[in-house]
């Protein structure tokens, strides 16, 4: 089982939906980061957070230590957030992050 | 100001040829981190730095994998007699520096592919 799940593993969206993202983890943390990657380009953090709950723009980022989970929301989707959303844990001393396999979403305009 | 520079971003390569790859970090952060992402997964974690020594390299696969940082800032990556299992996306990420919770930034990546 790997550390850390996410779910859904692809998820296709209409423009204007609400989509929500999960991300569990078994391991003990710091904290936790929501990443953006678009195809052929490189990683964007969107959120690191440790506790309670993030919001950037359309963008929502919650955490719940005890239950071992996270979830990142978009309001009002637009095709431009169209891109794979990875879920990452930092965890240890050196504070390496482990990675989920990533939610591929497609938003339809 | 600058973020992480990785070069080259494509290498394509023979079975069994010798490759490097560089990262050059955000001026000024002392952390440096390597993952691989093959296609349709996430990163994995290969090695850390935190200046020029390799503080975990639990995540290197074998012996043909090798890192170095010899004055704390740019690192290479060196991949001996490479495989075609090889091929990957292979990331790059500074932060401040490992103690404390910093944000990692992520560099283009380098696309290897073993032919």
């Amino acid at each position: 089982k790997n550390e850390v799940e996410q779910s859904p593993q692809n998820l296709t969206a209409q423009e204007g939906e609400f989509i929500t993202i999960n991300c569990s983890y078994s391991v003990g943390i710091s904290a936790l980061h929501w990443l953006q990657q678009h195809p052929g380009g490189g990683i964007v953090s969107l959120f690191m957070l440790s506790s309670g709950k993030k919001k950037h723009g359309r963008l929502i980022a919650t955490i719940n230590i005890q239950e071992k989970h996270s979830s990142l929301h978009i309001t009002a989707s637009h095709p431009r957030d169209s891109a794979v959303y990875i879920c990452a844990v930092r965890g240890g001393a050196t504070n390496k992050l482990i990675f989920g396999t990533g939610t591929l979403l497609a938003v339809q305009p | 100001g600058a973020g992480v520079s990785q070069t080259p971003s494509n290498k394509v390569t023979e079975k069994g040829k010798y490759v490097e790859l560089r990262c050059d970090p955000i001026s000024g952060h002392t952390a440096l981190y390597w993952y691989r992402q093959s296609l349709g997964q996430g990163p994995e974690f290969l090695i850390y730095f935190q200046g020029t020594g390799a503080a975990d390299d639990s995540g290197l696969p074998n012996d043909r994998f090798f890192a170095v940082r010899p004055e704390g800032s740019v690192s290479t990556l060196k991949i001996q007699r490479t495989e075609r299992g090889d091929s990957a996306v292979y990331l790059c990420a500074s932060s401040l520096t490992s103690g404390g919770i910093y944000e990692q930034y992520f560099g283009p990546g380098t696309r290897l592919t073993v032919t």
